[in-house]
């Protein structure tokens, strides 16, 4: 079956840890995208990349890093230095980057979403 | 950049009633407004979407209006069903050319069908 995964489903981490969260398509999509979603503030962009080793700051990249070694590889690093890093994270993944020209925008695919709560 | 507001942030509905969720953008540029569904645990999927060229899109007991002059869209649901319990999240898409078209998603709405 194509899709998403992401791993692990929960995660805990005590404060000044860093964290690394999985997310693999096999898609063979070129965007992937990090969001992070809080309680009453939907979906929020945190990276995304549309190529192998190119990537891009969303609204709220402070504090994370990604990496973008392999096409169906996006990894997500929750750092010490982010400051309220307990949410839901969610990757997704779409079969190019959207083009803001054009109508018919590739559709998002999302993974089952990653829990971190840190103690 | 692009806002969405969604409303309302919770909507309960009796089993066999119609639900309806609004959404306002601020970009006018925006062209593309897709909607997604999630359910508990899950992640966000597509049920329905809808191009700035067309006023209005039905799929079954889902349908999705656009109001480009008002700068608002709007879900219906009809003969809501239990599994139609889920969080609901609008989104608008960017169509201005000097960037790339990033989903602005609104707040969501927690829609919950008592039987």
């Amino acid at each position: 079956d194509g899709g998403i995964t992401q791993s692990p489903k929960y995660l805990f981490r005590k404060e000044g840890q860093n964290v690394t969260l999985s997310c693999e398509q096999n898609l063979n999509h070129d965007a992937m995208y990090w969001y992070r979603q809080d309680p009453g503030q939907g979906l929020r962009l945190i990276y995304y990349s549309q190529i192998v080793n190119d990537f891009q700051k969303g609204d709220i990249a402070e504090g994370y890093s990604v990496s973008r070694e392999k096409k169906e590889s996006f990894p997500l690093t929750v750092t010490s230095a982010q400051k309220n890093p307990t949410a839901f994270y969610l990757c997704a993944s779409s079969i190019r980057l959207p083009h803001p020209g054009l109508t018919n925008t590739g559709e998002l695919f999302f993974g089952e979403g990653s829990r971190l709560t840190v103690l | 950049g692009e806002n969405v507001e969604q409303h309302p942030s919770t909507l309960s509905v009796q089993e066999g009633d119609s639900a309806v969720i609004k959404c306002t953008y601020s970009d006018s540029a925006s062209n593309y407004f897709p909607w997604y569904k999630q359910e508990l645990g899950k992640g966000p999927q597509l049920i329905i979407d809808i191009r700035s060229n067309v006023g209005e899109k039905k799929d079954q007991r889902i349908a999705v209006t656009l109001n480009k002059t008002a700068k608002h869209f709007s879900l219906h649901i009809t003969e809501t069903q239990p599994e139609d319990s889920a969080v609901y999240f609008c989104a608008a898409k960017s169509g201005t050319t000097d960037s790339w078209g990033k989903l602005q998603f609104g707040a969501g709405t927690q829609v919950v069908v008592t039987p």
